[in-house]
């Protein structure tokens, strides 16, 4: 069985300062981890995404993730968020091999103050 | 551009009667997903199709079908849609069933009135 957790519903920062939006998981096999970031009525859209190769995984618009296992850890950042960057973000895990069985976490929704 | 589409973008229907959202791909993905999300919520897989075999989730209501005619479309048809059925209908693909990164449509808000 596998689960994601995101610590947070709702993050808020301003302009120029740095984004931290964290994930937790749980999996039985060594899993995938994706971060994907949906905007106002759209569709998901791949940020990063990690599978058992480096443990800093970087991502479109400026976004990087760790993932730390001893932690079983996902965070997302960014160094300076932009106005761009208010949107849902979601953490899912995926197991290996067989039929893909997703889990989203519940969503993280982040404001950018100008 | 557009690799998996979604239509329509916004569809409105009756209560209890029934209603067909579309979606079609260019890549050539031999897997197609549908998933319900509502409000402020993360999406529900509903079932997918790998190729031609349908999986359906466990808890997935005998309200909502799907078809995959072939390789590029699929459908999902609610049979007598509730209030508590109004959501966004996500299509997504993936090239294959494992690890591998979903492609996702714009997706399409249901109404029911």
């Amino acid at each position: 069985a596998q689960s994601v957790t995101q610590l947070d519903s709702h993050v808020s920062v301003s302009e120029g300062t740095p984004v931290l939006l964290r994930c937790n998981y749980s999996s039985s096999y060594s899993p995938s981890l994706f971060w994907y970031v949906q905007h106002p009525n759209k569709g998901l859209q791949l940020l990063l995404k990690y599978t058992s190769a480096a443990t800093l995984v970087k991502g479109i618009n400026g976004f990087e993730a760790e993932f730390k296992k001893s932690e079983t850890s996902f965070h997302l950042t960014k160094p300076s968020a932009h106005m761009s960057d208010a949107a849902e973000y979601f953490c899912v895990v995926t197991l290996p091999g067989g039929y893909q069985k997703v889990t989203f976490g519940t969503g993280t929704k982040l404001q950018v103050i100008p | 551009d557009a690799m998996v589409i979604q239509n329509p973008r916004y569809q409105v229907t009756q209560f209890g009667k029934p209603v067909t959202l579309s979606c079609s791909q260019t890549l050539n993905h031999n897997v197609m997903y549908w998933y319900q999300q509502k409000s402020s919520q993360a999406p529900k897989l509903l079932f997918h199709y790998y190729d031609k075999d349908f999986n359906n989730e466990a808890d997935t209501p005998d309200n909502f079908q799907s078809r995959r005619p072939n390789t590029s479309f699929c459908f999902l048809d609610i049979r007598s849609p509730g209030l508590g059925d109004a959501a966004m209908y996500l299509c997504a693909t993936s090239r294959g069933p494992s690890n591998e990164k979903l492609f996702f449509g714009s997706g399409t808000q249901l109404s029911v009135l």
